[in-house]
């Protein structure tokens, strides 16, 4: 019940298209759900994240949408550059309890 | 303001030795958690340090142990080492209470067992 499922595995995406990660959750008593990115060689760092009292939240070329009755979320990159080109967690964690159980990844490229 | 930073970058030891790496969180953090990310693969919790006390621990065996310090740095110790234990650690600190949910990681360190 603690898994956070995630899909694609990997994704080729051509400069300027729009990429588009999911993710699936068990876990009702999770309440915040963070995206990171991942160099190679780098710690992941914090993308955006939602709570589940709104559907979707935007930062720049970053949306979360989330959909709390599929306990689903997803990350869509606008406008998406060769410098995306990384490797991307969602991630998923409950209020007062920091443990945060991730994703498997996903392995994103982007194709001039 | 200065990140969490990571010691060693990479280590290599064998199989049945010791290891301790070492954390400083990010200034005015107070809780620290370690994770092990297997190449391919998400992060996965080892445990969080609050004030010097172990709060909470994932599904790992006793020979990983912690200790955080008064200034707030961490160590993750492993005994007995195994194959299997070849991985990024990863060490990520927050503030309990605040926006605690947001935890920011330092770029790990690569241990390899042989």
């Amino acid at each position: 019940q603690q898994q956070v499922k995630q899909s694609p595995q990997s994704l080729i995406v051509q400069k300027g298209g729009i990429s588009i990660i999911n993710c699936a959750y068990e876990n009702t008593a999770f309440d915040y759900f963070p995206w990171y990115q991942q160099f190679p060689g780098k710690g992941p760092a914090l993308l955006i994240a939602i709570r589940p009292d709104v559907s979707e939240k935007k930062e720049g070329r970053f949306t979360i949408s989330f959909n709390k009755s599929a306990k689903q979320f997803s990350l869509h990159i606008m406008d998406s550059q060769p410098g995306d080109s990384a490797t991307y967690f969602c991630a998923a964690s409950m209020y007062g309890n920091e443990k945060l159980t991730f994703g498997t990844g996903t392995r994103l490229t982007i194709i001039p | 303001e200065t990140g969490v930073t990571q010691s060693p970058t990479h280590l290599i030891k064998t199989r049945g030795q010791q290891v301790t790496l070492r954390c400083s969180s990010q200034s005015g953090h107070n809780t620290v958690s370690w994770y092990q990310q297997a190449l391919g693969q998400g992060p996965q919790f080892i445990f969080q340090y609050y004030r010097e006390e172990e709060n909470g621990r994932g599904n790992f065996p006793p020979r990983f142990s912690g200790l955080q310090f008064p200034n707030y740095s961490s160590e993750l110790n492993v005994n007995a080492l195994e194959l299997d234990d070849s991985a990024l650690y990863l060490c990520a600190s927050s503030l309990a209470g605040g926006a605690g949910e947001t935890q920011y990681f330092g770029p790990g360190t690569r241990l390899l067992v042989l």
